[in-house]
């Protein structure tokens, strides 16, 4: 069976840090993978999304970036963090399949707080 | 674009209480609607999903109900139990032109329910 895994669960880091996030797939190849962000008291929000090795799309511009070096490897990054990034941070997969009713499947999340 | 919004919350009810919490949508072509549930500190769980109009989703008790014509999906469930406490959260997902299938969320709605 599929599973994905996102690490860590929890990080406090102080403004100006950098950041990695790094959330992995089993069980499944080639799949659809994205970064979510959720702010306090908000609803989800779509960072990036990938549809193939290298291949990043970004949909909001921020502070953050990602990477893919690997089939089922995604990397959430920043060079330098900002207060304004604080927030719950969700990496999800789907199938590559183009059909709508495809859902996605969701890691437990990472808590981040930037002080 | 397309987008999703569902009641705001929170909705607090008393156990064996009957639950709604309505999710409307703007879309082209024809998405796929889903339930998502996200209980404390967690990530996103797939409650149901319906794939087509007039398709009714349901598990755990919770049943939603494609509706093309007033472009709803509205949760209900009969007799809400403490145990479902939690955020959840409508969405759609649309074919994208790059192959990927990304889900567009509402923002969320905080059910508590009182024993």
């Amino acid at each position: 069976s599929q599973t994905i895994h996102q690490w860590p669960a929890t990080l406090v880091q102080p403004v100006g840090s950098p950041l990695s996030l790094e959330c992995t797939v089993e069980g499944t190849s080639n799949p659809n993978l994205y970064w979510y962000r959720q702010a306090a008291g908000r609803g989800l929000q779509l960072l990036f999304y990938s549809v193939g090795i290298g291949q990043i799309s970004s949909e909001v511009p921020q502070n953050l970036s990602a990477s893919r070096p690997q089939d089922r490897q995604f990397i959430l990054s920043s060079k330098k963090l900002l207060l304004s990034d604080s927030g719950f941070y969700l990496c999800a997969w789907s199938v590559l399949t183009g059909r709508p009713n495809t859902e996605a499947f969701f890691g437990q999340g990472t808590r981040l707080t930037v002080v | 674009g397309d987008s999703v919004t569902q009641m705001e919350g929170p909705v607090t009810l008393s156990e064996e209480a009957f639950l709604t919490i309505n999710c409307t949508y703007t879309a082209t072509g024809y998405p796929s609607l889903f339930w998502y549930v996200q209980y404390p500190g967690e990530g996103l769980q797939l409650l149901l999903k319906a794939t087509k109009a007039d398709d009714k989703g349901s598990n755990k008790g919770f049943e939603a109900t494609y509706r093309k014509e007033t472009t709803s999906f509205h949760l209900e469930k009969g007799s809400v139990q403490v145990s479902d406490s939690a955020v959840y959260f409508c969405a759609l997902s649309a074919r994208n032109n790059n192959a990927g299938n990304m889900l567009t969320f509402g923002g969320g709605t905080r059910l508590m329910v009182k024993p």
